[in-house]
C-alpha cells in the first residue's frame, strides 16, 4: 500500500526566501508524481506533474524533483511571495488515475 | 477552456438521507476521479471512471457508488448519510490514465 509523507507539516518564511517542501513515498512504482496547492476551502491546483521516467519539472519560481529510486520528490520554491501562501500537497500516482496523497505542507510567506 | 466544475457548491443534508453530487470534466477528458477530503483523514480516493466503467475503486463502503455517462459527466451517490460523511468531495479530470489531474472546486456537504 503506497503512503506519502510530507516534511515539514508547517512552515513560515519572510518574502523572498527561497524554500524546499519534501515528499516521500513508500512504493516506487508510480506513474508520476504531482504537486498541488489547495487555498482554504478551495479545490486543488495542478503546479507540476513529473513522469516516472523524468527527473524534474520547472514552471516558472518553482521546480520539482523526482527520485523514485529513493522514493523522495521535493518542490523548490524561488523568492516566495505572500501570494505563494496556501497548503502544497504532493501525490503519487499508482494505478488508475488513483492518486495517494500526502498530508501537505501548510506554507505562510510574511510580507 | 472551462475547468472542471462540480454542483451544488454546498449541501446540507440529515442523517439517514442520500445525496448525487455532479462533476463535469474539462472537455476531451475522460477519466474522472472522485476524491473525498476531511481533517482527519486527508484527501482519500474514492473511485475512477472511464469511458463509462468504473476502473479502480478505494476502501470505501458500498454506500458509496458512482456512474459515468457517455458524455464524460460523473455522478457520484451516497446513500444512508452518516455524520462521518461530511466532507469536501473532489472531482478531478484527465485525458487518460497516467496524464495530469485537473480538480474542480469540490462540493461540500454538511451532514447533520
Amino acid at each position: 500500500k503506497q503512503e506519502v509523507t510530507q516534511i515539514p507539516a508547517a512552515l513560515s518564511v519572510p518574502e523572498g526566501e527561497n524554500l524546499v517542501l519534501n515528499c516521500s513515498f513508500t512504493d516506487s512504482a508510480i506513474y508520476n508524481l504531482q504537486w498541488f496547492r489547495q487555498d482554504p476551502g478551495k479545490g486543488l491546483t495542478s503546479l507540476l506533474l513529473i513522469q516516472s521516467s523524468q527527473r524534474e519539472q520547472t514552471s516558472g519560481r518553482l521546480n520539482a524533483s523526482l527520485d523514485k529510486s529513493s522514493g523522495r520528490s521535493t518542490l523548490y520554491i524561488a523568492a516566495s511571495q505572500p501570494g505563494d501562501s496556501a497548503t502544497y500537497l504532493c501525490a503519487a500516482e499508482t494505478s488508475g488515475s488513483r492518486l495517494t496523497f500526502g498530508e501537505g505542507t501548510q506554507l505562510t510567506v510574511n510580507p | 477552456k472551462a475547468g472542471v466544475t462540480q454542483t451544488p457548491r454546498y449541501l446540507i443534508k440529515t442523517r439517514g438521507q442520500q445525496v448525487t453530487l455532479s462533476c463535469s470534466p474539462i472537455s476531451g477528458h475522460r477519466s474522472v476521479s472522485w476524491y473525498q477530503q476531511t481533517p482527519g483523514q486527508g484527501l482519500q480516493f474514492l473511485f475512477e471512471y472511464f469511458s463509462e466503467t468504473q476502473r479502480n475503486k478505494g476502501n470505501f463502503p458500498g454506500r458509496f457508488s458512482g456512474r459515468q455517462f457517455s458524455n464524460s459527466r460523473s455522478e457520484m451517490n451516497v446513500s444512508t448519510l452518516e455524520l462521518g460523511d461530511s466532507a469536501l468531495y473532489l472531482c478531478a479530470s484527465s485525458l487518460q490514465t497516467n496524464n495530469e489531474q485537473f480538480f474542480g472546486p469540490g462540493t461540500r456537504l454538511t451532514v447533520l
